[in-house]
């Protein structure tokens, strides 16, 4: 099985930082990797797919990248609306989530 | 716009069956496979199995292979899944998923499993 490890789990940032969320899997996966946020008490959300492509309706502010086995979610510019948990998804050899990122306000 | 509207969670006791449904809407059911997602109270994310988009395959996690089974009824655009011999580590909340990847998700229904 592939483990996807996401660092760090809990993240304290100011509005207006740039934010680098960071997922790395045990195995190559092939960028077969999408993001998703959840906000307290909701389902997730899809914000990006196969690694670097940002869904219909996702602010620009969000970016990903990577290859191999380590990838990255990027926040340009946080914003107060931005605070939620995030999770990587691989697809590439079975399905796995990452454990997950808590972004908070400082 | 996609909407997938789980139900059929609740309080069931260990060792009992619950049978989860899943109503979708917005989109051509029977063109997508379809997949179940749950989430612990710690927050971890679990895939489940999926279906393939005709009913005639479908995969699960090993560790809930003999458990879990999911079905669909293309013709009521509802997903299934019957969950049997309940224990207190599948309590979670349950999202429907369309897909495999690029999921969207259902707004989730909780099940307790407890005595």
């Amino acid at each position: 099985d592939i483990q996807m490890t996401q660092s760090p789990p809990v993240l304290s940032a100011s509005v207006g930082d740039r934010v680098t969320l960071s997922c790395k899997a045990s195995q190559n996966i092939n960028k077969n990797l999408d993001w998703y946020q959840q906000k307290h008490g909701e389902a997730p959300k899809l914000l990006i797919y196969y690694t670097n492509n940002l869904q219909t309706g996702i602010p620009s502010r969000f970016s990903g990248s990577g290859s191999g086995t380590d990838y990255t979610l990027t926040i340009s510019s946080l914003q107060p609306e931005d605070v939620a948990t995030y999770y990587c998804y691989q697809y590439n050899s079975g399905y796995t989530f990452g454990a997950g990122t808590k972004l908070e306000l400082k | 716009e996609v909407q997938l509207v789980e139900s059929g969670g609740g309080l069931v006791q260990p060792g009992a069956s619950l049978k989860l449904s899943c109503v979708a809407s917005g989109f051509t059911f029977s063109d997508y496979w379809m997949s179940w997602v749950r989430q612990t109270p710690g927050k971890t994310m679990e895939w489940i199995g999926d279906i393939k988009y005709d009913g005639s395959y479908t995969n699960y996690a090993p560790s809930l292979k003999n458990r879990f089974t999911i079905s669909r009824d293309n013709a009521k655009s509802t997903l299934y899944l019957q969950m049997s011999n309940v224990r207190s580590e599948d309590t979670a909340t349950y999202y429907c998923t369309r897909g495999n990847w690029e999921l969207d998700w259902g707004q989730g229904v909780m099940v307790t499993v407890s005595s």
